[in-house]
């Protein structure tokens, strides 16, 4: 299984850009990456997905290198309700979630 | 809108007792799935389904089993609880991905249920 690793937490302003890193050294050959955001007292919410390389929508980015045992989530000009957990699941034959970065944006 | 209703918020049970969490979702996923959220642990897989009655353990499948009758219905049984099972109980369901990657998961608000 493709165990994951992330910061804790995290702190940031209002405006920073924010660039969350995920590790996973074991990642299969079909293992997509996905990130996940959550809020207190509700569920997880998708984020964005990628397999290699870059993803962009119209909320976040995601950098994949070339190796694929890292990930990086990256936030523009971030606000206060982004402060969240955020979550890094490899995903294919199996399902592993990270323990999750819990970022706090300050005014 | 996506929908994925868990049966209770919260639930307090006694050691011992058998506990039922049920999870619908309205969106015809063919995959569904159960976790459960503890601090500093993130989230861990209990078990999935990717079709009416087929189960597949994940990583904690110990002390639960589940039931799929409706392709809509997940429902996670805990046949004996115990104090440890005390946490947080997230349901997720998604469509089918391609080479047997998962697509985007809906998750449910969560059960929290605690054990006495």
């Amino acid at each position: 299984l493709a165990k994951t690793t992330q910061p804790i937490s995290m702190d940031s302003y209002e405006g920073q850009e924010v660039n969350i890193t995920c590790s996973h050294n074991n990642i299969a050959t079909n293992d997509y990456i996905t990130w996940y955001q959550q809020f207190p007292s509700q569920g997880p919410r998708f984020i964005i997905q990628g397999y290699k390389t870059k993803v962009t929508n119209e909320v976040a980015s995601l950098f994949i290198p070339a190796d694929r045992k890292s990930s990086t989530l990256s936030l523009p000009r971030v606000s206060l309700s982004d402060t969240a957990v955020y979550y890094c699941l490899v995903q294919g034959r199996a399902l592993t979630f990270g323990s999750g970065t819990r970022l706090q944006v300050q005014p | 809108d996506v929908k994925v209703t868990q049966s209770s918020r919260y639930l307090v049970k006694r050691t011992g007792e058998k506990v039922f969490l049920e999870c619908v979702q309205d969106m015809d996923h063919e995959n569904m799935f159960w976790y459960r959220q503890d601090p500093g642990l993130g989230l861990r897989l209990i078990y999935f389904s990717y079709d009416v009655k087929m189960k597949e353990k994940g990583d904690i499948p110990e002390g639960y089993s589940v039931s799929r009758e409706k392709k809509e219905r997940f429902s996670l049984i805990l046949e004996s609880a115990s104090t440890n099972q005390t946490s947080m109980y997230l349901c997720a369901s998604s469509p089918p991905g391609s080479g047997g990657a998962y697509n985007e998961q809906f998750f449910g608000p969560g059960t929290r249920l605690t054990v006495l």
